[in-house]
């Protein structure tokens, strides 16, 4: 079946400008994830939605980043006035919530680049 | 906090050794426990997991991991590299009560002709 898929795969812009990056999870999954993988810091945890509660913002590095998740499913990871060290490969995973732990499916990213 | 270490951002082993990468934890509880694969351009996929079913867990690709909680780690093993297994690999803990994955540095594997 289809996996976790992300849009665009790349997108540079410039410095101030505005990007939104989509997620589309696997069918009937109810959680979905959104990671940030850089250089300098790894992969980071930014934000988490399960179902219908309210989403685990903690990871979110500052209020230029946003996040919804519309009919519980497709989500748009939002970066305002972005700096060059928003640069990184944002990667989105879902899972299904079964009982004990889930495993989370990742999708190939969405590689920023601002210049 | 519950973390994950990565000892050694970079592993060379010839094709047909012992493949072994090294990942320790800190919990006061039983974690969750994940390695995943990384190849070039790509997401991350599931090698295997530990959820406290058994110690020695086998994942796909011949891999395999075991659970020591005396020494905190899980530390991912393969008896025979082979070139496709050139990629990077991360330990990852589910932090109790909370579901997203807490990621280590990383290992890059480089398998050698």
């Amino acid at each position: 079946g289809a996996g976790v898929s992300q849009s665009p795969s790349n997108k540079v812009t410039e410095k101030g400008k505005d990007v939104e990056l989509r997620c589309d999870p696997i069918s009937g999954h109810t959680a979905l994830y959104w990671y940030r993988q850089s250089l300098g810091q790894g992969l980071e945890f930014l934000i988490y939605f399960q179902g219908n509660s309210a989403p685990d913002k903690s990871g979110l590095p500052s209020d230029r980043f946003s996040a919804e998740r519309t009919g519980g499913s497709v989500s748009t990871l939002t970066i305002q006035r972005t700096q060059q060290e928003d640069s990184a490969v944002y990667l989105c995973a879902s899972s299904a919530l079964t009982r004990g732990t889930d495993t989370q499916y990742f999708g190939p990213g969405t590689r920023l680049t601002v210049l | 906090a519950q973390s994950v270490t990565q000892l050694g951002s970079h592993v060379s082993v010839s094709e047909g050794a012992l493949v072994l990468l090294r990942c320790n934890y800190s919990s006061s509880v039983p974690p969750y426990l994940f390695w995943y694969v990384q190849y070039p351009n790509q997401g991350l996929q599931l090698l295997l997991k530990y959820t406290s079913a058994a110690t020695l867990v086998k994942g796909i690709n011949g891999f395999e991991a075991e659970f020591k909680k005396s020494e905190t780690s899980f530390h991912l093993t393969k008896p025979s590299a082979h070139m496709s297994d050139a990629a990077e690999y991360f330990c990852a803990v589910s932090p109790t009560g909370r579901r997203a994955l807490t990621f280590g540095s990383g290992t890059r594997l480089q398998v050698q002709p």
